[in-house]
Order: C-alpha cells, then structure tokens, then sequence
C-alpha cells in the first residue's frame, strides 16, 4: 500500500462549482498534512496546512482532516480556470517531522 | 515571505558533464533543506534532506557520490549531479524550511543530459 494515495484523476469541475480532493495516508501517527498546488512544469506551491481534526478555512479553499479514517481533503469554492492544476497531498513521516511524502497529485480541470 | 530561489532553470549539457543546481533561501534562515526529484507525470521523490553545517541524509536508493549537497550556509545549498547521464534527466526541485514551518519550494531546474 501507498503511504499517500490520491485519485490521479482528472477531475473536471464547471467554473463556480466546488472541486474536492481527497487523500488517504498509511501511517497512523502522522501529525502534518500539507496540500500543494503545482502547474505544469512549475514547482509546487504550498496551499494549506492542517495539524488537527476538523476543518481549516483560508479563503475559497478548506482543508478537512479526519486522523481516526487516515483521510485529508482539500475544497476549492468558487472554482475558476486558474484553480486548473494538479493538487499533491503531502504527509509527514513518523520518526522524522522534517520528511514529507507526497502523494502523486490530483489533476483538476476547471472549464469555464 | 519565504521565498526559494532557484539556479539555473534549465540545463542542458553533453553526458559526462557535472551540474551544479543552487538553492537559496531569500528572506528566511533555512534550518533544514531538501532537494526532490520528479520525473514527468510522477509525484516528487525525496532524494536528500540536508542541515546547514552537516552532511546530507540521501533516501536509499540515491548515490551520495553521484549527487553531492553542500549545505554550507543557512541561505544556500547546492545540488551536484556529477558525471551526468540520459537517465539523470529530469526535473530537480528543492526546498526549505525553517524550525517547524512548512516546506516551500525553489521553482525547480530542469536537467536534460544529451
């Protein structure tokens, strides 16, 4: 089993609708959860951080972390074209808070 | 704030040829560094996490004496990829942190060995 699993997608939103990204991670100790944006052939920009149950809301996007089901997702409110990108879920590594891993993204298609 | 500079972007280069890729931490203090590799449609690979003034802890599978990291201040530290070949190209990405902070990324270096 993948340490970070992700759906590869792609998955196709319309403009204005909510995009919902989902992570499932192995390690049950994990503390850290990161959700990253990367467009193609850039490097991945951070997104959100969320350290504990429940929900992060920081504009148009809420991260949700359920620690008791291993599962991490990321909504997008509002989509835009912009938003179209592939999304990583990144986890941290018990034993070592410096170490992520990453799962292998999420492609997301916003169309107007 | 925390802003990850990167060089050079591209690198194009006869096989044999050692690359050297930088990466500086602009406007914060990095503790620790990291440096990734992504091949294309994969997710990005953990090669080396490394502390300013000690040696990298290279993932298993990665040759220490083909990819050398100096991390030689708290703003810098450099990527070597020594006799590169065909199959060392790819996208090299690398990162910073400082204490507990989340990572933020250089915008990455794109290696082609011919």
């Amino acid at each position: 089993q993948k340490e970070v699993e992700q759906n590869s997608g792609p998955l196709s939103v319309p403009e204005g609708a909510i995009a919902s990204l989902n992570c499932t991670y192995s390690d049950r100790v994990s503390q850290s959860f990161f959700w990253y944006r990367q467009y193609s052939g850039k490097s991945p920009e951070l997104i959100m951080s969320i350290y504990s149950n429940g929900d992060k809301e920081d504009g148009r996007f809420t991260a949700q972390l359920n620690k008791a089901s291993q599962y991490v997702s990321l909504l997008i409110r509002d989509s835009q074209p912009s938003d179209s990108a592939t999304y990583l879920c990144a986890v941290n590594i018990l034993g070592n808070t410096d170490k992520l891993i990453f799962g292998t993204g999420t492609r997301l298609q916003v169309f107007p | 704030g925390a802003v990850v500079s990167q060089h050079p972007s591209w690198v194009i280069c006869k096989s044999g040829t050692s690359v050297k890729i930088e990466c500086r931490s602009l406007d914060f203090q990095a503790t620790t560094m990291f440096w990734y590799r992504q091949f294309p449609k994969q997710s990005l690979m953990l090669m080396a996490t490394s502390n300013e003034g000690s040696k990298a802890t290279y993932e298993q599978g990665v040759e220490k004496d083909k990819f050398l990291i100096n991390h030689a201040s708290l703003t810098l530290s450099t990527l070597t990829v020594t006799s590169a070949h065909p199959e060392d190209s790819s996208f090299y990405i690398c990162s910073a942190r400082t204490g507990e902070k989340p990572q933020h990324f250089g915008d990455g270096t794109r290696l082609s060995i011919l």
